[in-house]
């Protein structure tokens, strides 16, 4: 158990609608990362958020979106989904930022999809 | 950007043998970090060893080691006595050093399946 919860664990939608997935990173963890896992397209970062402020975006679609709360939890907001959106999300959390290794531990993932 | 390269789609191994797996990367960077992690049918990403760019000597883990080669761009992975439990999706990653992101970068995985 890595210490980062990610909620729900499956997700079945429809195309069209809008879905929100909730992490919760280790205890003294700052910052959080959405991976983004699928057949074709394998491992892909989504976005970062430390301590509350996005810091880094990779290949997240404009459709998507995401936050981090005061308490350090994030969401991931997906909209006018698609079937090609069908993928495992995960959650990773690391302690800092910068230079340090800060390993990233990860979540169980949510496995979304769109049908 | 950098890029990483797992060339083994899939590998096995017998139990109690050892398993190399390779990983290349491409960066213009002189100080990175290097991961491997494991991901078993539960699909839970885990991760296995780490390897500092700066640092000469190669990680170990228990039975889990590398041979990190940083002229040769070439992080590989090397799995003693294995397991049945070894089995599953290997992942070799890549971590920028600089400021801005500390995203991980990862190549396409390598299947591992250990025989009994």
């Amino acid at each position: 158990d890595s210490g980062v919860t990610q909620t729900p664990k499956h997700l079945i939608t429809a195309t069209g609608q809008r879905v929100t997935l909730r992490c919760s990173p280790r205890s003294g963890d700052l910052s959080v990362y959405w991976y983004q896992q699928s057949l074709d397209q394998g491992l892909q970062f989504l976005i970062q958020y430390y301590n509350g402020e996005e810091r880094a975006k990779g290949n997240i679609l404009e459709r998507f979106s995401a936050q981090q709360f005061p308490d350090l939890h994030s969401e991931l907001n997906l909209s006018s989904l698609e079937l090609g959106d069908s993928a495992l999300y995960f959650c990773a959390s690391s302690v800092g930022i910068g230079t340090g290794s800060y390993e990233q531990y990860f979540g169980p993932g949510t496995r979304l999809t769109v049908t | 950007a950098q890029t990483v390269t797992q060339s083994q789609p899939e590998m096995s191994v017998q139990e109690a043998e050892t398993v190399t797996l390779s990983c290349t990367y491409d960066t213009s960077e002189s100080d990175y970090y290097l991961f491997w992690y494991k991901q078993p049918p539960s699909r839970q990403m885990i991760l296995v060893i780490r390897q500092e760019a700066y640092k000469q000597q190669n990680a170990t883990e228990n039975r889990f080691s590398v041979n990190f080669q940083k002229a040769a761009k070439s992080f590989s992975l090397k799995i003693s006595d294995s397991q049945l439990g070894d089995a599953a999706m290997y992942f070799c990653a890549y971590r920028s050093i600089q400021g801005g992101s500390e995203k991980l970068v990862f190549g396409k995985g390598t299947k591992l399946t250990v025989n009994p």
